[in-house]
């Protein structure tokens, strides 16, 4: 099970690059790495997803080192309205249907607030 | 496009009575599904998967039972509610595809009192 370990909370400005990282030591060969976003009394939203080095869509980009034991996500010039908690998810749906392990955990994510 | 439906999105039931959360998937077919629960605290926990129509997988042992009587249809029921079943409930999908992401309803507030 790739335990995944972020801050619980951190604070930006308008304008600022956030990047949030996230630990996991124990991250399996096949395990992908997810990032989600969710707003209050909403379900979480699929953000990007990456196995390693770097990928980048038109919200964020996420950076996996070579070993890949953490990743960070990287949300440019945030806004007001990317305040939310981010979830770093690690995991390997296919070890669910061969084993009945669910390895599709998220843990408390992290509570970004963008300020003025 | 694909779309999920999630309903009630509030729901108040006192101790004891019944519950029925539905789940529905559009626009794709042979997903995946998923029933969490979130507690106030923020994380998710894993209730119940389904690979098919018929085939439940329980994460948790509770008071909860899953159901899915059609292929883009899961249910969440209980026969008698606990005051601990409050929380904030969704459900997802993903496609059968290897790592594909998910992607989750709007949830269901719900408050047993």
């Amino acid at each position: 099970l790739a335990k995944t370990t972020q801050p619980i909370s951190m604070d930006s400005y308008e304008g600022q690059e956030v990047n949030i990282t996230c630990s996991h030591n124990n991250i399996a060969t096949n395990d992908y790495i997810t990032w989600y976003q969710q707003f209050p009394s909403q379900g979480p939203r699929f953000i990007i997803q990456g196995y390693k080095t770097k990928v980048t869509n038109e919200v964020a980009s996420l950076f996996i080192p070579a070993d890949r034991k953490s990743s960070t996500l990287s949300l440019p010039r945030v806004s007001l309205s990317d305040t939310a908690v981010y979830y770093c998810l690690v995991g390997d749906i296919f070890a669910i249907m061969n084993s009945g392990y669910s390895t599709l955990t998220f843990g408390k994510g992290t509570m970004l607030l963008v300020s003025p | 496009s694909q779309t999920i439906h999630q309903w009630p999105a509030t729901l108040v039931q006192p101790v004891g009575s019944p519950l029925s959360l539905e789940c529905t998937v559009e626009g794709t077919s042979n997903p995946n599904l998923y029933w969490y629960r979130q507690a106030a605290g923020r994380g998710l926990q894993l209730l119940f998967y389904s690979v098919g129509i018929g085939q439940i997988s329980s994460e948790v042992p509770q008071n909860l039972s899953a159901s899915r009587p059609q292929d883009r249809q899961f249910i969440l029921s209980s026969k008698k509610l606990l005051l601990s079943d409050s929380g904030f409930y969704l459900c997802a999908w993903r496609t059968q595809g290897r790592n594909s992401p998910l992607h989750f309803g709007n949830g269901t507030r719900l408050t047993v009192t």
